[in-house]
């Protein structure tokens, strides 16, 4: 079945570590996402992509990078220039037109300790 | 950043009601409107694309209507049920795919 992986379910980091998050599509969809959630605040867009490498920032891009060396694979380095990154991360990936909606993975919830 | 909202932010309704939530967005430069359920532990799924004013979309018991000139779509459910228990998202597209603002959704929860 096609869908999106993300992996680890949940991460432990200590404060000035990098962390990278992978997030893996098999649905040959174009364009992926980053997205974090916060308690009462709505997604927020990290990162996008359309292409193999391209990207480009969302709103809240700072202390974050990403890459997409391959169509199948976007993953997000949380470094440590991010100020509160702990926070539940989403990828998701779309086609072209994201006109059929988003599929998202299930997440991966970051904790710094 | 222009607002998307929807309310209410949460609900409790009994097993057999019917019941709707309402995603409010920016009239101006209207692309898309997305609704999205999202169950405790796992990812949200799409539930609707609406892109003209005056669609109405269905899926089952599920129902989505947009109004574009105003700002606003409605989801219905109709004899709600345990597993329609989860939070649903709406999200604005205002043009290109990756153009969407997320609202920050209504947790439903159906007593049985």
């Amino acid at each position: 079945d096609g869908g999106i992986t993300q992996s680890p379910k949940y991460l432990f980091r200590k404060e000035g570590q990098n962390v990278t998050l992978s997030c893996e599509q098999n649905l040959n969809h174009d364009a992926m996402y980053w997205y974090r959630q916060d308690p009462g605040q709505g997604l927020r867009l990290i990162y996008y992509s359309q292409i193999v490498n391209d990207f480009q920032k969302g709103d809240i891009a700072e202390g974050y990078s990403v890459s997409r060396e391959k169509k199948e694979s976007f993953p997000l380095t949380v470094t440590s220039a991010q100020k509160n990154p702990t926070a539940f991360y989403l990828c998701a990936s779309s086609s072209s037109s994201g006109l059929e909606g988003y599929t998202f993975g299930s997440g991966t919830r970051l904790t710094v300790v | 950043i222009l607002n998307v909202e929807q309310s209410p932010q949460s609900l409790h309704v009994q097993e057999g009601d019917s019941t709707n939530f309402t995603c409010s967005f920016p009239s101006s430069n209207f692309y898309a409107l997305h609704w999205y359920r999202w169950e405790t532990a796992k990812s949200p799924e799409a539930l609707f694309v609406m892109t003209l004013n005056g669609d109405e979309k269905k899926k089952g018991r599920i129902s989505a209507t947009l109004n574009t000139k105003e700002g606003y779509s409605y989801l219905y459910i109709k004899g709600s049920q345990p597993e329609d228990s989860a939070t649903y998202l709406c999200a604005w597209n205002s043009g290109g795919y990756q153009k969407v603002t997320f609202g920050t959704g209504t947790k439903l929860q159906v007593i049985p």
